[in-house]
């Protein structure tokens, strides 16, 4: 079963909108990690935004924020205000501490984000 | 300064040969991975070492294998290269289980 589901292969978003990617997830383990990535056209993975757990709050960075449904399992990314620089790969990535993929990090198969002039 | 670097960026080789790639980190890390992102842009773990512990994803052929001569380096070695193995391959690093990952900037495999 695959852990980390990102149902939207491909999304479109007006300049200085906001957009929501969605992530699901599935554990049983207690204690786990969720995290976003953002991988551009230039190949690089760049580390976004965090969210624990046992954080009682929603993570936020900057325009990034996480919406973190617990009882849901999901985990989707809200960007504000889009930026053409915003269009990318996005990858929601889960880490179990005590589970079986052993404290690595496991990711979804990715968002593509397109942002139009 | 790279915190993350891995060499070469580009490697394009015949099939059957073997080559290596190259990943070292600056930031102190415990932890070292080798990821693997097919054509389709899926990230798959293929290794993971840590104190001297290595776990190997399953799934992976024995014709990869990890070395480390030290805490900040981890270089992959593959042997009887496919056209299969085409793919970037990214290492990373992490000071814990709980921490994010810090990732190179990959390595594009061609295999011709």
């Amino acid at each position: 079963a695959q852990k980390i589901t990102q149902t939207q292969p491909g999304m479109f978003v007006q300049e200085k909108e906001a957009v929501t990617l969605d992530c699901t997830y599935d554990t049983s383990d207690p204690s786990y990690g969720l995290f976003w990535y953002k991988q551009p056209s230039s190949g690089e993975m760049i580390f976004l935004i965090y969210q624990g757990s046992y954080d009682q709050q929603n993570a936020t960075e900057g325009r990034y924020s996480l919406n973190f449904q617990k009882a849901r399992k999901s985990a989707n990314l809200v960007i504000s205000a889009s930026q053409l620089g915003d269009s990318a790969m996005y990858f929601c990535a889960m880490r179990e501490l005590y589970g079986g993929s052993q404290g690595n990090l496991i990711f979804g198969k990715g968002t593509k984000l397109s942002v139009k002039p | 300064d790279t915190a993350v670097s891995q060499t070469p960026k580009y490697l394009v080789t015949q099939m059957g040969n073997d080559k290596s790639i190259k990943c070292e980190q600056n930031l102190g890390h415990d932890t070292m991975y080798w990821y693997k992102q097919d054509s389709k842009k899926f990230l798959k773990i293929m290794f993971s070492y840590n104190n001297k512990e290595l776990i190997i994803n399953e799934t992976v052929p024995n014709r990869f294998s990890p070395k480390s001569p030290d805490k900040a380096h981890l270089n992959l070695h593959i042997n009887s290269l496919e056209l299969g193995d085409s793919a970037v391959y990214f290492c990373a690093s992490s000071s814990n289980t709980n921490e994010k990952l810090f990732f190179g900037s990959g390595t594009q495999l061609s295999v011709l």
